[in-house]
Protein backbone atom coordinates (compact mmCIF):
# COMPACT_ATOMS: atom_id res chain seq x y z
CA UNK A 1 0.00 0.00 0.00
CA UNK A 2 0.86 3.71 -0.20
CA UNK A 3 3.78 5.05 2.37
CA UNK A 4 3.28 8.47 1.96
CA UNK A 5 0.05 9.31 0.75
CA UNK A 6 -2.41 12.64 0.41
CA UNK A 7 -6.10 12.75 1.92
CA UNK A 8 -7.79 15.37 -0.93
CA UNK A 9 -6.87 15.35 -4.38
CA UNK A 10 -8.01 19.01 -4.98
CA UNK A 11 -7.92 21.83 -3.11
CA UNK A 12 -9.96 24.89 -3.67
CA UNK A 13 -9.36 28.20 -1.89
CA UNK A 14 -10.15 32.22 -2.42
CA UNK A 15 -7.40 33.96 -2.88
CA UNK A 16 -6.20 35.80 0.90
CA UNK A 17 -7.61 32.40 2.54
CA UNK A 18 -4.81 30.27 4.28
CA UNK A 19 -4.93 26.70 2.81
CA UNK A 20 -3.94 23.33 4.24
CA UNK A 21 -2.76 20.40 2.65
CA UNK A 22 -2.84 17.25 4.03
CA UNK A 23 -0.22 14.08 4.38
CA UNK A 24 -0.09 11.02 5.90
CA UNK A 25 2.66 8.79 6.18
CA UNK A 26 3.13 4.82 6.90
CA UNK A 27 6.69 4.15 7.71
CA UNK A 28 8.07 5.29 11.48
CA UNK A 29 11.69 5.00 10.48
CA UNK A 30 11.72 8.42 8.19
CA UNK A 31 13.07 10.93 9.89
CA UNK A 32 12.94 13.87 7.05
CA UNK A 33 9.62 15.50 4.66
CA UNK A 34 9.42 17.64 2.22
CA UNK A 35 6.93 19.79 0.29
CA UNK A 36 7.49 20.19 -3.04
CA UNK A 37 5.40 22.39 -5.62
CA UNK A 38 5.11 21.94 -9.13
CA UNK A 39 3.19 23.89 -12.17
CA UNK A 40 2.71 22.75 -14.96
CA UNK A 41 5.27 21.03 -17.38
CA UNK A 42 8.00 21.79 -14.53
CA UNK A 43 9.88 19.86 -11.94
CA UNK A 44 9.01 19.68 -8.16
CA UNK A 45 10.22 22.88 -6.79
CA UNK A 46 11.38 22.52 -2.79
CA UNK A 47 9.09 24.81 -0.52
CA UNK A 48 9.90 23.78 2.89
CA UNK A 49 11.71 20.58 5.43
CA UNK A 50 11.48 19.07 8.47
CA UNK A 51 13.39 16.61 10.18
CA UNK A 52 11.79 14.29 12.49
CA UNK A 53 13.23 15.53 15.80
CA UNK A 54 10.80 18.50 15.45
CA UNK A 55 7.02 19.20 15.17
CA UNK A 56 6.90 22.30 13.07
CA UNK A 57 8.68 24.86 10.90
CA UNK A 58 7.84 28.02 9.10
CA UNK A 59 9.00 29.36 5.96
CA UNK A 60 7.57 32.76 4.43
CA UNK A 61 4.00 31.55 4.12
CA UNK A 62 4.69 28.55 4.61
CA UNK A 63 4.63 26.24 7.83
CA UNK A 64 4.73 22.72 8.00
CA UNK A 65 3.43 20.28 10.78
CA UNK A 66 4.67 16.76 12.03
CA UNK A 67 2.75 14.41 14.20
CA UNK A 68 4.56 11.69 14.62
CA UNK A 69 2.12 10.11 17.00
CA UNK A 70 -0.24 9.70 13.51
CA UNK A 71 2.63 9.94 11.39
CA UNK A 72 1.05 12.86 9.46
CA UNK A 73 2.42 16.03 8.13
CA UNK A 74 0.41 19.13 6.75
CA UNK A 75 1.53 22.40 4.77
CA UNK A 76 0.23 25.39 5.51
CA UNK A 77 0.19 28.19 3.30
CA UNK A 78 -0.61 31.85 4.68
CA UNK A 79 -2.77 34.45 3.11
CA UNK A 80 -2.62 32.21 -0.52
CA UNK A 81 -1.92 34.12 -4.11
CA UNK A 82 -2.76 33.13 -7.27
CA UNK A 83 0.59 31.96 -7.96
CA UNK A 84 0.34 28.92 -5.32
CA UNK A 85 -1.83 27.18 -7.59
CA UNK A 86 0.18 24.03 -8.41
CA UNK A 87 -0.16 20.08 -7.27
CA UNK A 88 1.88 20.00 -3.84
CA UNK A 89 3.41 16.33 -2.68
CA UNK A 90 5.00 15.66 0.72
CA UNK A 91 7.97 13.23 -0.08
CA UNK A 92 9.40 11.27 2.81
CA UNK A 93 13.11 9.54 3.24
CA UNK A 94 13.16 6.44 4.40
CA UNK A 95 16.91 5.75 6.32
CA UNK A 96 16.42 1.72 6.85
CA UNK A 97 18.15 -0.31 4.27
CA UNK A 98 20.95 2.47 4.21
CA UNK A 99 18.29 4.52 1.69
CA UNK A 100 20.62 6.83 -0.16
CA UNK A 101 18.56 9.20 -0.53
CA UNK A 102 15.89 8.12 -2.97
CA UNK A 103 12.50 10.23 -2.01
CA UNK A 104 9.19 8.68 -1.50
CA UNK A 105 5.98 11.26 -2.53
CA UNK A 106 2.69 10.87 -2.32
CA UNK A 107 -0.06 11.15 -5.20
CA UNK A 108 0.03 14.98 -4.51
CA UNK A 109 -3.18 17.82 -3.95
CA UNK A 110 -4.01 20.28 -6.64
CA UNK A 111 -4.55 23.54 -5.26
CA UNK A 112 -6.22 25.99 -7.08
CA UNK A 113 -6.75 29.43 -5.61
CA UNK A 114 -10.07 31.71 -6.69
CA UNK A 115 -9.48 35.39 -7.17
CA UNK B 1 20.69 30.40 -8.59
CA UNK B 2 22.54 27.21 -9.76
CA UNK B 3 19.76 24.77 -11.67
CA UNK B 4 19.59 21.59 -12.94
CA UNK B 5 19.75 21.41 -16.71
CA UNK B 6 18.00 18.31 -18.76
CA UNK B 7 17.25 17.99 -22.60
CA UNK B 8 15.55 17.64 -24.33
CA UNK B 9 12.81 18.73 -22.82
CA UNK B 10 10.29 16.46 -24.89
CA UNK B 11 11.44 13.33 -26.84
CA UNK B 12 9.49 11.16 -29.08
CA UNK B 13 10.61 7.90 -29.95
CA UNK B 14 9.11 4.80 -31.44
CA UNK B 15 8.69 1.60 -29.21
CA UNK B 16 12.23 -0.34 -29.57
CA UNK B 17 14.73 2.23 -30.09
CA UNK B 18 16.81 3.19 -27.65
CA UNK B 19 16.71 7.03 -26.06
CA UNK B 20 19.38 8.84 -23.75
CA UNK B 21 17.82 11.48 -21.57
CA UNK B 22 20.72 13.62 -20.37
CA UNK B 23 21.26 16.12 -17.45
CA UNK B 24 23.67 18.81 -16.03
CA UNK B 25 23.60 18.55 -12.53
CA UNK B 26 24.38 21.14 -10.34
CA UNK B 27 28.32 21.51 -9.90
CA UNK B 28 29.40 20.88 -6.97
CA UNK B 29 26.89 18.30 -6.11
CA UNK B 30 27.79 14.81 -5.65
CA UNK B 31 24.55 12.75 -5.17
CA UNK B 32 22.37 11.95 -8.75
CA UNK B 33 18.99 11.07 -9.26
CA UNK B 34 16.52 10.19 -11.97
CA UNK B 35 12.95 9.69 -11.05
CA UNK B 36 9.58 9.62 -13.26
CA UNK B 37 6.26 10.80 -13.52
CA UNK B 38 3.71 9.26 -15.54
CA UNK B 39 0.90 11.74 -16.64
CA UNK B 40 -1.31 12.55 -13.37
CA UNK B 41 0.62 9.90 -11.34
CA UNK B 42 3.26 10.85 -8.04
CA UNK B 43 6.60 11.17 -8.68
CA UNK B 44 8.79 7.98 -8.77
CA UNK B 45 12.25 6.76 -7.62
CA UNK B 46 14.20 5.03 -10.54
CA UNK B 47 18.01 5.22 -9.67
CA UNK B 48 20.48 7.11 -7.14
CA UNK B 49 24.28 7.61 -8.38
CA UNK B 50 26.96 8.18 -5.97
CA UNK B 51 31.17 7.75 -6.62
CA UNK B 52 30.56 6.54 -10.22
CA UNK B 53 28.25 3.91 -9.30
CA UNK B 54 24.78 3.03 -8.55
CA UNK B 55 23.80 3.23 -4.82
CA UNK B 56 20.34 2.36 -5.46
CA UNK B 57 17.78 1.51 -7.64
CA UNK B 58 14.31 0.82 -8.12
CA UNK B 59 11.59 -2.15 -9.13
CA UNK B 60 11.04 -0.02 -12.20
CA UNK B 61 14.35 0.28 -13.01
CA UNK B 62 15.39 -2.86 -15.05
CA UNK B 63 17.60 -4.33 -17.26
CA UNK B 64 16.07 -2.02 -20.12
CA UNK B 65 17.72 0.99 -18.08
CA UNK B 66 21.51 2.10 -16.94
CA UNK B 67 22.62 5.24 -16.33
CA UNK B 68 25.93 6.81 -16.52
CA UNK B 69 28.04 10.00 -15.86
CA UNK B 70 30.41 9.70 -18.70
CA UNK B 71 32.79 13.40 -18.17
CA UNK B 72 32.05 14.74 -14.67
CA UNK B 73 29.25 17.08 -16.08
CA UNK B 74 26.86 14.65 -17.56
CA UNK B 75 24.47 12.54 -16.02
CA UNK B 76 22.17 10.36 -18.81
CA UNK B 77 19.44 7.92 -18.16
CA UNK B 78 19.22 5.37 -21.18
CA UNK B 79 16.85 3.01 -22.11
CA UNK B 80 17.45 0.37 -24.14
CA UNK B 81 14.73 -0.63 -25.65
CA UNK B 82 11.31 1.52 -25.16
CA UNK B 83 7.99 0.35 -24.17
CA UNK B 84 4.66 2.31 -25.11
CA UNK B 85 4.35 1.93 -20.85
CA UNK B 86 8.13 4.01 -20.75
CA UNK B 87 5.70 7.33 -21.89
CA UNK B 88 6.21 10.01 -18.40
CA UNK B 89 8.16 12.40 -17.26
CA UNK B 90 11.68 12.17 -16.41
CA UNK B 91 13.47 14.23 -13.86
CA UNK B 92 17.07 14.02 -12.69
CA UNK B 93 17.96 15.55 -9.42
CA UNK B 94 21.00 16.40 -7.56
CA UNK B 95 22.36 17.04 -4.16
CA UNK B 96 25.51 18.24 -1.94
CA UNK B 97 24.50 15.81 0.57
CA UNK B 98 23.13 12.15 1.23
CA UNK B 99 20.03 11.49 2.95
CA UNK B 100 17.86 13.47 0.52
CA UNK B 101 18.92 16.53 1.62
CA UNK B 102 19.19 19.49 -0.47
CA UNK B 103 17.98 18.48 -3.52
CA UNK B 104 17.45 20.20 -7.01
CA UNK B 105 14.76 19.07 -9.52
CA UNK B 106 15.62 19.76 -13.27
CA UNK B 107 12.36 20.85 -15.39
CA UNK B 108 12.19 17.70 -16.60
CA UNK B 109 12.55 15.63 -20.30
CA UNK B 110 8.96 14.42 -21.67
CA UNK B 111 9.36 10.95 -23.16
CA UNK B 112 6.35 9.81 -25.26
CA UNK B 113 7.05 6.47 -27.33
CA UNK B 114 5.02 5.56 -30.28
Amino acid sequence: GESVGLHLPTLSVQEGDNSIINCAYSNSASDYFIWYKQESGKGPQFIIDIRSNMDKRQGQRVTVLLNKTVKHLSLQIAATQPGDSAVYFCAENRRYGGSQGNLIFGKGTKLSVKP
Amino acid sequence: EPEVTQTPSHQVTQMGQEVILRCVPISNHLYFYWYRQILGQKVEFLVSFYNNEISEKSEIFDDQFSVERPDGSNFTLKIRSTKLEDSAMYFCASSLRAEGYGYTFGSGTRLTVV
